[in-house]
């Protein structure tokens, strides 16, 4: 079965530069999420989108933006990139379901490693 | 994350039973989830219960939820070294679509032989 695709796998950059992580969510899944996980540390929630509109938001620093287009692939860009940056990304999709409570299963891509020299 | 909390590691012998906790702080969350991470690798789903329930079985995995004191526990049958890995607990809150996770600090499950 398909899965959640991100690229690239690894990225190393310098600080102040920027980044650019591409995520493809699983065939019809019409939902996106963003999560950091720094080095030791549980996942932290970023962004999300439904349908090509940012849905919520987390702790996504301001030099970071991300944007869902209408294949419903999204990326994430970071710009003036610091040490503290340097985690893995995890992409994350879902479906909606119709109707009454949805079970809000996400499926997670293997994650973007990002190392800032 | 702050608002979830799990002991940070945990050993047990092949063959025997683990049982990983979790307590988490927000009432209104609607489905609670156990994940599994092996080093260097994404996040798999293994099993989730909705709010309104106190267990849930399946397989060698058994979920229990008390409510009233925010706490969930993952216990593992017959624990195998396959089974070593990093378990976070996840909570959701509402039940619309694009509802954020929040995780747990992970708990290390070490299998020893």
């Amino acid at each position: 079965a398909a899965g959640v695709i991100q690229s690239p796998r690894h990225l190393i950059k310098e600080k102040r530069e920027t980044a650019t992580l591409k995520c493809y969510p699983i065939p019809r899944h019409d939902t996106v999420y963003w999560y950091q996980q720094g080095p030791g540390q549980d996942p932290q929630f970023l962004i999300s989108f439904y349908e090509k509109m940012q849905s919520d938001k987390g702790s996504i620093p301001d030099r970071f933006s991300a944007q869902q287009f209408s294949d419903y692939h999204s990326e994430l860009n970071m710009s003036s990139l610091e040490l503290g940056d340097s985690a893995l990304y995890f992409c994350a999709s879902s479906q909606r379901t119709s109707g009454g409570q949805s079970y809000n299963e996400q499926f997670f891509g293997p994650g973007t490693r990002l190392t800032v020299l | 994350g702050e608002d979830v909390e799990q002991s940070l590691f945990l050993s047990v012998r092949e063959g025997d039973s683990s049982v990983i906790n979790c307590t988490y702080t927000d009432s209104s969350s609607t489905y609670l989830y156990w994940y599994k991470q092996e080093p260097g690798a994404g996040l798999q789903l293994l099993t989730y219960i909705f709010s309104n329930m106190d267990m849930k079985q399946d397989q060698r995995l058994t979920v229990l939820l008390n409510k009233k004191d925010k706490h969930l526990s993952l216990r593992i049958a017959d624990t195998q070294t396959g089974d070593s890995a990093i378990y976070f607990c996840a909570e959701s809150i509402g039940t619309g679509t694009a509802s954020k996770l929040t995780f747990g600090t992970g708990t290390r499950l070490q299998v020893t032989l």
